[in-house]
């Protein structure tokens, strides 16, 4: 049961433009949610993160937005640089509980 | 300000063998997390640890896994008698009590051959 999805595998966007990266998840009881970028053959690097009490957070090129009601995060880069090509992993955590449950990630890749 | 440690970064053994992964925290941070990313998935959780407790280990396979965090000393993973589904990329992870976020090391790449 893949309670964080991340439904799109691949993107590919031109440098200067917005990026958006989409995640959905099914367990309501998920009060936190954070973003991972992810090069190869090295570990997850944080990106930033939202608590469910918020609809949205901001930090530098890169925004988060929550939409509670349909269950559905977005990471926002703009604007999109060609460091910005990585796997980007959404996860999130249950109220209480330290675990994390990440998606299946999206490779972004920008064009320049 | 050293991040998470991790070692060996690669590490290749026969079925059948024990493999130990090493980790070692962020400075300052007490808490200690595993994950395993099998290729084209995700992290999958594994462990969580404070020093000399498992806190939550629903994610370890109920045989030849265990995991550790001592008093003194980095946190091991342990696998006895690998196999080749135990291939992977193996993560740990660090944070504070009163972190909301938890900061990954670069891996451990495991191949069973």
């Amino acid at each position: 049961d893949q309670q964080v999805k991340q439904n799109s595998p691949s993107l590919s966007v031109q440098e200067g433009r917005i990026s958006i990266l989409n995640c959905d998840y099914t367990n309501s009881m998920f009060d936190y949610f954070l973003w991972y970028k992810k090069y190869p053959a090295e570990g997850p690097t944080f990106l930033i993160s939202i608590s469910s009490i918020k609809d949205k957070n901001e930090d530098g090129r890169f925004t988060v937005f929550l939409n509670k009601s349909a269950k559905h995060l977005s990471l926002h880069i703009v604007p999109s640089q060609p460091g910005d090509s990585a796997v980007y992993f959404c996860a999130a955590r249950n109220f209480g509980n330290e675990k994390l449950t990440f998606g299946t990630g999206t490779r972004l890749t920008i064009i320049p | 300000n050293a991040g998470v440690m991790q070692n060996p970064r690669h590490l290749v053994r026969r079925r059948g063998q024990e493999a130990r992964l090493r980790c070692s925290p962020m400075k300052g941070h007490s808490h200690v997390y595993w994950y395993r990313q099998l290729p084209e998935e995700g992290l999958k959780f594994m462990v969580y640890l404070q020093k000399e407790n498992i806190i939550d280990e629903s994610g370890m396979p109920k045989e030849r896994f265990s995991a550790e965090f001592p008093k003194e000393g980095p946190s091991i993973l342990r696998i006895q008698q690998v196999v080749r589904g135990d291939s992977a990329a193996y993560f740990c992870a660090s944070s504070t009590r009163d972190s909301n976020e938890q900061y990954f090391g670069p891996g451990t790449r495991l191949t069973v051959t």
